[in-house]
Parts: C-alpha cells; sequence; structure tokens
C-alpha cells in the first residue's frame, strides 16, 4: 500500500532554513508527483508547489518562489521540501502529498505532517 | 494566484444534505475539470473525498458527490451523518499549472 513517511517535528529560529523529508513507499516513485502543502495553526491548507520525481522539475507557489526548493533521491525514493529565510508566520504542519493517478491534479495520500515550528 | 472562495461554515441537521461551494475563475475552476474536495478532522492529515470535479475516490461513500457551473464547483453531502462534521477544502488545477486550495468550510452537524 501507498506510504509516506515525513521526517520530524523541528523547532527553527528566525532567518534560518529547514529541510523537511517525505519517505514513499508502496508504489513507483518516479511515476507520480508529489506535493507540499502546509497548515498554519487553526488557518486552511496552502499549496507550496510540486516535484516531478522522474525528472525533477518543479513549480512553486508564488507565494513561495525565491524561498522554497523541492528535490528528490529517487535512490531512495524520497522527496524533500527546503524552506529558507524563515519567519514566524512559516510555522505550520508541511504535508507531503501524492495524486491518486499520474495526473497531477489531486492529492490522494498525504504523509503524516511535520510540525515546523519558527520561534527565537 | 488567490485562494478559491468558499463559505466560512455550513450546517445541517442529521440526515438532511448540504451543499458547500467553491467559487474561482476561468483560469482555474472554470477552466478545467480538475476540482478536488478534501474532508479534513481536527489534527489529521486531509483525505479526498472527490476528484476531477465528480469522481469518489475507492472507499468513500457516495453520500458524496461533486459537481461545476462555469467557475462554482459544489460538494453536496446527503443522508449527513456526525462523522461528516469536519473541514471541508476545494482545490483546483490552474492555468500555470499551479493548485489552489479555497479558504475551507467548517461543517456542523447540529
Amino acid at each position: 500500500q501507498v506510504q509516506l513517511v515525513q521526517s520530524g517535528a523541528e523547532v527553527k529560529k528566525p532567518g534560518a532554513s529547514v529541510k523537511v523529508s517525505c519517505k514513499a513507499s508502496g508504489y513507483t516513485f518516479t511515476g507520480y508527483y508529489m506535493h507540499w502543502v502546509r497548515q498554519a495553526p487553526g488557518q486552511g491548507l496552502e499549496w507550496m508547489g510540486w516535484i516531478n520525481p522522474n525528472s525533477g522539475g518543479t513549480n512553486y507557489a508564488q507565494n513561495f518562489q525565491g524561498r522554497v526548493t523541492m528535490t528528490r533521491d529517487t535512490s531512495i525514493s524520497t522527496a524533500y521540501l527546503e524552506l529558507s529565510r524563515l519567519r514566524s508566520d512559516d510555522t505550520a504542519v508541511y504535508y507531503c502529498a501524492r495524486p491518486l493517478l499520474t495526473t497531477m491534479t489531486n492529492m490522494g495520500y498525504w504523509g503524516q505532517g511535520t510540525l515546523v515550528t519558527v520561534s527565537s | 494566484q488567490s485562494a478559491l472562495t468558499q463559505p466560512a461554515s455550513v450546517s445541517g441537521s442529521p440526515g438532511q444534505s448540504i451543499t458547500i461551494s467553491c467559487t474561482g475563475t476561468s483560469s482555474d475552476v472554470g477552466g478545467y475539470d480538475y476540482v478536488s474536495w478534501y474532508q479534513q478532522h481536527p489534527g489529521k492529515a486531509p483525505k479526498l473525498m472527490i476528484f476531477e470535479v465528480s469522481n469518489r475516490p475507492s472507499g468513500v461513500s457516495n453520500r458524496f458527490s461533486g459537481s461545476k457551473s462555469g467557475n462554482t464547483a459544489s460538494l453536496t453531502i446527503s443522508g449527513l451523518q456526525a462523522e461528516d462534521e469536519a473541514d471541508y477544502y476545494c482545490s483546483s488545477y490552474t492555468s500555470s499549472s499551479t493548485l489552489v486550495f479555497g479558504g475551507g468550510t467548517k461543517l456542523t452537524v447540529l
């Protein structure tokens, strides 16, 4: 069965960077896009971007351009999200999510989420 | 890309039907049949309930249905049950090959 297992919670200071991992299993990692979505405390879902694990191609939401980098390591079926120049309003749960099918237009499988806390 | 517009809250009694709307533009909801709906219970990851406007993933109850007219998509839940109480989010593919979410709707089962 499809599983996405994310790395553990992080606490960072403002201005630092964070890198969250998402290890995939139960399917061919390079066959499906991977999305990243975040949710600030008490707030709604915010789409951050996608990566095509086959080509490494990415597309980021405008809000995160210049601060976000999505990468992957196909040898270990793992996707990564790196967010730099962290601010207090980046405190959120970060999710990786895989589409249900091979089109990238939805998010059918989700990781358990990684809480990133930004605090001085 | 602006967020899609959803009502902040809706409510209904057990057994009733409710509809949640999701309004976008011709560059997202109106331009593509790639609207999805997600259910999220407190402290849990979201769950895909509807994809490509009206398709249900395997295992999702047929009490959930989706539709679209112009720039507005809708999620209807019939035969409301206590377990349906949750937050619901719509999402759409956009002309920039990105995705965008709605602001979310809190469903209360009275």
